[in-house]
């Protein structure tokens, strides 16, 4: 149980492109979800946390404007990167946790690279 | 944030125990101590945690010190399979930072 997916695993997009990551938890529902970012031979950075229905709140130096992340349902979060660009290549992380399980359950990650 | 210190690398041989040590000397009354793994190109995946009590699970043992300043992660029988980034996160709730990891070796 508590599996969550992610999509797409790689995304490939020119420079000034926006882009969409969807983070799911498959068989639960998830009372936060949160994003990290991971650069080569580097550690998970937490990016932001995300809870149902209210608006994300983002680690210092995360720009809220160019990572827009939306929390719909207890199921769904999605992370658009706006006009992309080369430095913001990266391996995506989305993570979900169970209220009261102190325990996240992280997606497989998706690669973006931007041209 | 409280701090994490973890050995950069370690190796050990096939069917040994791993014992993987963690340093949180600032670690607070409420910080749950969190053991994750991460493979390469891949999410990372859930090992233990704990509070105060030692721990087991059909995939680890937590040993934590009785003043919880450290922690040891010991896998029991290391398999070519448990090579990995393995983290060592505090949190008092919910929201994790990652420190930089120990990189696990088993050697053949």
């Amino acid at each position: 149980g508590a599996v969550v997916s992610q999509h797409p695993s790689r995304v490939i997009c020119k420079s000034g492109t926006s882009v969409k990551i969807e983070c799911r938890s498959l068989d639960f529902q998830a009372t936060t979800m949160f994003w990290y970012r991971q650069f080569p031979k580097q550690s998970l950075m937490l990016m932001a946390t995300s809870n149902e229905g209210s608006k994300a709140t983002y680690e210092q130096g995360v720009e809220k404007d160019k990572f827009l992340i939306n929390h719909a349902s207890l199921t769904l979060s999605t992370l658009t990167v706006t006009s992309a660009h080369p430095e913001d290549s990266s391996f995506y992380i989305c993570s979900a946790d169970i209220l009261g399980s102190w325990t996240q359950y992280f997606g497989p990650g998706t690669r973006l690279t931007v041209l | 944030d409280a701090k994490t210190t973890q050995p950069n690398s370690m190796e050990s041989n096939e069917e040994e125990p791993v014992h993987l040590p963690c340093n949180h000397s600032t670690i607070s009354g409420t910080d749950y101590i969190h053991w994750y793994r991460q493979l390469p190109s891949q999410g990372p995946e859930y090992v233990i945690h704990g509070l105060t009590s030692n721990v087991n699970n059909r995939m680890a043992s937590l040993a934590i010190a009785e003043d919880r300043k450290s922690s040891t992660l010991i896998l029991h029988r290391a398999t070519l399979r448990d090579a990995a980034v393995y983290y060592c996160i505090l949190s008092p709730g919910n929201q994790f930072y990652f420190g930089t990891g120990t990189s696990l070796t088993v050697i053949p």
